[in-house]
């Protein structure tokens, strides 16, 4: 148990549906991340909340739409997606910005048809 | 910039065996230095870190040491067990920056 919560663990979507990812942190830090872990690749840091403000967004496709309510929520709402945008989403959450530890959930396995 | 370089995997070694797994990195400063493991099925998690120059990190047997003058973070063990198989990331923040900054990963096999 890590803290932060990932759900759904697994969904497969066709190219035409609309799905969201959510995560959930119980630590009461202050920054929250998306990453995509794809096979053979390194992790790609998709967005950064920090005090639900986005900080960061590193020229993700539009497709992707984070969303941020609270510190403790954080959102990844999914439309029209491509194949190569199969992946395991990882949600992370931190104290604040600058101390580089993580904690991360244990991922959506995210499968586009 | 700054960056971060593992070794390739995957790595497989016997039960008992010693464990290095390369890390080298490039950044300006003192960056602080970290290493993450991904067991499988589960999200990456901290294992160990060190902040500055010569300083040691320790967790679950693991070791590395802060290399100011190599450049290196390298991650040790002195008997790998069955259920240390999993993806290991080294990883850095930049001094004075916010960013985090992941290596590739090395995939460790422990053999029975």
């Amino acid at each position: 148990e890590t803290g932060v919560t990932q759900t759904p663990r697994h969904l497969v979507m066709g190219m035409t549906n609309k799905k969201s990812l959510k995560c959930e942190q119980h630590l009461g830090h202050n920054a929250m991340y998306w990453y995509k872990q794809s096979a053979k690749k390194p992790l790609e840091l998709m967005f950064v909340y920090n005090f639900k403000e986005q900080t960061e967004n590193n020229s993700v496709p539009s497709r992707f739409s984070p969303e941020c309510p609270n510190s403790s929520h954080l959102f990844l709402h999914l439309h029209t997606l491509q194949p190569e945008d199969s992946a395991l989403y990882l949600c992370a959450s931190s104290q604040d910005r600058v101390t580089g530890e993580l904690f991360f959930g244990e991922g959506s396995r995210l499968t586009v048809l | 910039g700054d960056s971060v370089t593992q070794m390739e995997g995957p790595v497989t070694l016997s039960e008992e065996a010693f464990l290095t797994i390369n890390c080298t990195y490039t950044a300006t400063g003192y960056p602080s230095l970290f290493w993450y493991v991904q067991y499988p099925g589960e999200g990456l998690q901290l294992l160990l870190k060190a902040t500055k120059a010569d300083d040691k990190g320790s967790n679950k047997g693991f070791e590395a040491t802060y290399r100011k003058e190599t450049t290196s973070f390298h991650l040790e063990k002195g008997s790998v067990q069955v259920s240390d198989s999993a993806v290991y990331f080294c990883a850095l923040t930049p001094q004075g920056d916010d960013k985090i900054i992941f290596g590739k990963g090395t995939r460790l096999h422990i053999l029975p």
